[in-house]
């Protein structure tokens, strides 16, 4: 069964900061992985996505995400935090056929000045 | 292009109503359907999934169930609220037939009193 880790609920960082926000996987088949971005009551838009291509996934607003097989990993980066960013971040992988997706449990990035 | 609609975005239910709520898809054919919940401070929950046409998945059991009449409607809906049914939930498709990421609609804030 495919299961999702996001490491910290909360993260804060200042603007023009790295931003790193941490996902791991358990996966018993090869993963398909996704980043999603979530801002207050709305919908989830996708932010980047991980389907067996290459390793370093380069996605929307400044984000990327590098896939590692060794380490069960797909951490999310931004080398500089915008005051925009502030959202919630989901790391979801794909499992039980028909695109079913199994979230984490969120990260709530805080940018302050 | 793809679009997804979800309405109402904002509802206040007392306990013991009933609920619908509504999604369609527009600009493809037969895709995949999901409902997911949000619980405050928690990741998304699926709660069913549809393939087709009448053909509906529940993924946990609960107060609610799901329907697709049409192609491309989705329909939540209980017959008596709880209060435990309170939530944000977000209708979503994907592309049939491949491994490929979900598209979400806006939101419906649900609120039971």
């Amino acid at each position: 069964a495919q299961s999702v880790t996001q490491l910290g609920s909360h993260v804060s960082v200042s603007e023009g900061a790295l931003v790193l926000l941490r996902c791991n996987y358990s996966s018993s088949v090869p993963p398909y992985l996704f980043w999603y971005v979530q801002y207050p009551n709305q919908g989830l838009q996708l932010l980047l996505k991980y389907t067996s291509a290459a390793t370093l996934v380069k996605g929307i607003n400044g984000f990327e995400a590098e896939f590692k097989k060794s380490e069960t990993s797909f951490h999310l980066t931004k080398p500089s935090a915008h005051m925009s960013d502030a959202a919630e971040y989901f790391c979801a992988v794909s499992g039980g056929g028909y695109n079913k997706l199994i979230f984490g449990a969120g990260t709530r990035l805080a940018v302050h000045p | 292009s793809q679009t997804i609609h979800q309405w109402p975005a904002t509802l206040v239910q007392p306990v013991g109503s009933p609920l619908s709520l509504e999604c369609t898809v527009e600009g493809t054919s037969n895709p995949n359907l999901y409902w997911y919940r949000q619980a405050a401070g928690r990741g998304l929950q699926l709660l069913f999934y549809s393939v087709g046409i009448g053909q509906i998945s529940s993924e946990v059991p609960q107060n609610l169930s799901a329907s697709r009449p049409q192609d491309r409607q989705f329909i939540l809906s209980s017959k008596k609220l709880l209060l435990s049914d309170s939530g944000f939930y977000l209708c979503a498709w994907s592309e049939s037939g491949k491994q490929t990421e979900a598209f979400f609609g806006q939101g419906t804030r649900l609120t039971v009193v």
